[in-house]
């Protein structure tokens, strides 16, 4: 079965510190892993695909499959940076995609 | 351009009564879904479509059925609402393939069932 898991509910950091969101999955066959944002009052969007290895706002993450991670880093947070975020698991070629329960990241100043 | 629209964006219901929640894409998305979202349980799947008159049941369905009559619409209804089902709604959309899976979300329909 798909799962994703990502184990802190909160984080909170000050602004200019290194930010590291965590994210663990199972999944049997090739997945394909995304990071969705969820800003205060806007809809949830696409933030990264593992896939199109980019960065995005700063934002990074690897895909290890060793690990059966795909964690989301950030050298140095910023205020505008809190929102909540969520990793998403997709099969290949299908796109039913399967949520974690997501982190919200608050930055203070 | 609109993306993805949901009707309505807040409504109360009564236990025991019904309603349809609405939403409509103009980005010729084959792929529709539905999710709801809750305190500490993320975004789970509730049905999903993969192409007009198709639909296949997530991870919740039960108590939920759904309709994709046209391509661009696809329709989540409540027969009949419990408090259980009080949550936040979101509908996506996206292109089919491994290259182009980015989905496109709905602003969220906000249930509260009394």
């Amino acid at each position: 079965a798909q799962r994703v898991t990502q184990p802190e509910k909160l984080l909170s950091v000050f602004k200019g510190a290194p930010v590291e969101l965590k994210c663990n999955y199972s999944y049997s066959g090739s997945p394909e892993l995304f990071w969705y944002v969820q800003y205060s009052r806007q809809r949830l969007q696409l933030l990264l695909r593992h896939i199109s290895r980019e960065s995005i706002k700063g934002f990074t993450a690897d895909l290890n499959k060793g690990e059966t991670s795909f964690h989301l880093k950030k050298p140095f947070a910023q205020e505008e940076d809190s929102a909540m975020y969520y990793c998403a698991l997709s099969n290949t070629g299908f796109q039913k995609l399967v949520f974690g329960t997501g982190t919200r990241l608050l930055v203070s100043p | 351009n609109a993306g993805v629209t949901q009707t309505p964006k807040f409504r109360v219901l009564k236990t025991g009564q019904s309603m349809t929640l609405l939403c409509a894409q103009d980005m010729n998305h084959e792929y529709m879904y539905w999710y709801r979202q809750d305190p500490g349980m993320g975004l789970r799947l509730i049905h999903y479509s993969v192409g007009e008159g198709t639909t296949a049941k997530g991870e919740v369905p039960d108590g939920y059925n759904v309709s994709r009559l046209k391509k661009q619409n696809f329709l989540l209804g409540l027969e009949s609402a419990a408090p259980s089902q009080t949550s936040v709604y979101f509908c996506a959309s996206s292109y089919p393939g491994a290259r182009n899976t980015e989905a496109f979300f709905g602003q969220g329909t906000r249930l509260t069932v009394v």
